[in-house]
């Protein structure tokens, strides 16, 4: 069965980075598209970035662009967000996705990002 | 960027009894390779999302045929014919045709 299993959440002060990951099983992970979005404390769901299956291509939220940057190593089946310059707003749940065309159809469990002094 | 609008963001409802989300996007979803990618998730209290409709009006993989979705262009229905304890959550269409990638606020669904 497919799996997401998110890592790399906690607190950290804002300015600061942090790199999140997601181990994903249960399908070929070189075939597929992954997305990362994020739901902030008690608020709805905002889409922040995606990669093509063969990482040549990528697209960003505009709040995010040249502080985020999304990767994956497909032979570690591993998506990666990397996350620089962190602001108070980019406090929340961040799930990666997995993508079958165009469609969000396997989430993982998520990790939590705290930004805070 | 594409806004969607949900209505209602609440709904009480009877258990057994029907319940229906609308959603309307600001601009025609329909791609350029013909398909429209109109998706609903549901979201139970504690969880994360949860595919239940892709394309408009096709059923995930073991989402209950009490689930339905409708609709074309800009504007979309959610409906469930019959709502059940476990149907209570947050319910979101979201559209995939153009980045970004965009959500609607959500439609909380509960029991009377």
């Amino acid at each position: 069965q497919v799996q997401l299993v998110e890592s790399g959440g906690g607190v950290v002060q804002p300015g600061r980075s942090l790199r999140l990951s997601c181990v994903a099983s249960g399908f070929t992970f070189s075939n597929y598209g992954l997305h990362w979005v994020r739901q902030a404390p008690g608020k709805g769901l905002e889409w922040v970035a995606v990669i093509s299956y063969d990482g040549n291509h990528k697209y960003y939220t505009d709040s995010v662009k040249g502080r985020f940057t999304i990767s994956r190593d497909n032979s570690k089946n591993t998506l990666y967000l990397q996350m620089n310059t962190l602001r108070s707003e980019d406090t929340a749940v961040y799930y990666c996705a997995k993508d079958g065309n165009r469609v969000f159809d396997y989430w993982g469990q998520g990790t939590l990002v705290t930004v805070s002094s | 960027d594409i806004v969607m609008t949900q209505t209602p963001l609440s709904s009480p409802v009877t258990l057994g009894q029907p319940a229906s989300i609308s959603c309307r996007s600001s601009q025609s979803l329909v791609h350029g390779d013909g398909s429209t990618y109109l998706n609903w998730l549901q979201q139970r209290p504690g969880q994360p999302p949860r595919l239940l409709i892709y394309k408009i009006s096709n059923r995930f993989s073991g989402v209950p045929d009490r689930f339905s979705g409708s609709g074309a262009g800009t504007d979309f229905t959610l409906k469930i014919s019959r709502v059940e304890a476990e149907d209570v959550g947050v319910y979101y269409c979201m559209q995939a045709t153009q980045y970004p990638h965009t959500f609607g606020q959500g439609t909380k669904l509960e029991i009377k």
